[in-house]
């Protein structure tokens, strides 16, 4: 049983292309979030969205758009892709109420040319 | 704000020697505190946590001790493998609310037979 999964685990795109990135937790959090991880593993956090809600939004530029059609799905989308997008992101989820420990996905490896 | 500093890396140890990797935080409240691990192609895993002052998490024969007066939460071991090269996260995690979780930068650490 995956507890989170991500499509695709790989991504590989040109530059100005849009793409989705879908993620899906059956955990029963109530919490979901973005990480972008950088080459030099740095772990930075994109988005959080509680009960289909969101609720943190760090300094991510508008071609990110994150959508929650619902408290177990998470999904992101790219518009206009650039160079400096490439990265791995995860999605995670957790129960904030609680300690907040975060469970993650496999990663998805994005790759713009 | 919340932070936490963790030793840079990399870490190159043979095996059987001891770990020792520093992590202190800064925080307001009474954090929970984790140690994440990320094994290469995967994603970010709990290792261990502690959610109050002196309590010890352990898991897989590490340990780590929720040390108030020093805000700290070393991460040690007492014989490393092979199988431990992974990347380390240190990470800080508020209860009853919705901010969000501050990670480390990540410790890598290289085992070598």
């Amino acid at each position: 049983d995956t507890a989170v999964s991500q499509t695709p685990k790989y991504l590989v795109t040109q530059m100005g292309n849009d793409k989705s990135i879908k993620c899906e937790q059956n955990l029963g959090h109530d919490t979901m979030y973005w990480y972008k991880q950088d080459s030099k593993k740095f772990l930075k956090i994109m988005f959080s969205y509680n009960n289909k809600e969101l609720i943190i939004n760090e300094t991510v530029p508008n071609r990110f758009s994150p959508k929650s059609p619902d408290k177990a799905h998470l999904n992101l989308h790219i518009n206009s892709l650039e160079l400096g997008d490439s990265a791995v992101y995860f999605c995670a989820s957790s129960q904030v109420l609680q300690d907040n420990e975060q469970f993650f996905g496999p990663g998805t490896r994005l790759t713009v040319l | 704000g919340n932070s936490v500093t963790q030793m840079e890396g990399p870490v190159t140890l043979s095996e059987e020697a001891f770990l020792t990797i520093n992590c202190t935080y800064t925080a307001t409240g009474y954090p929970s505190l984790f140690w994440y691990v990320q094994y290469p192609g995967e994603g970010l895993q709990l290792l261990l946590k502690a959610t109050k002052a002196d309590d010890k998490g352990s898991n897989k024969g590490f340990e780590a001790t929720y040390r108030k007066e020093t805000t700290s939460f070393h991460l040690e071991k007492g014989s490393v493998q092979v199988s431990d090269s992974a990347v380390y996260f240190c990470a800080l995690g508020n209860s009853g609310g919705y901010q969000k979780v501050t990670f480390g930068t990540g410790t890598k650490l290289q085992v070598i037979p």
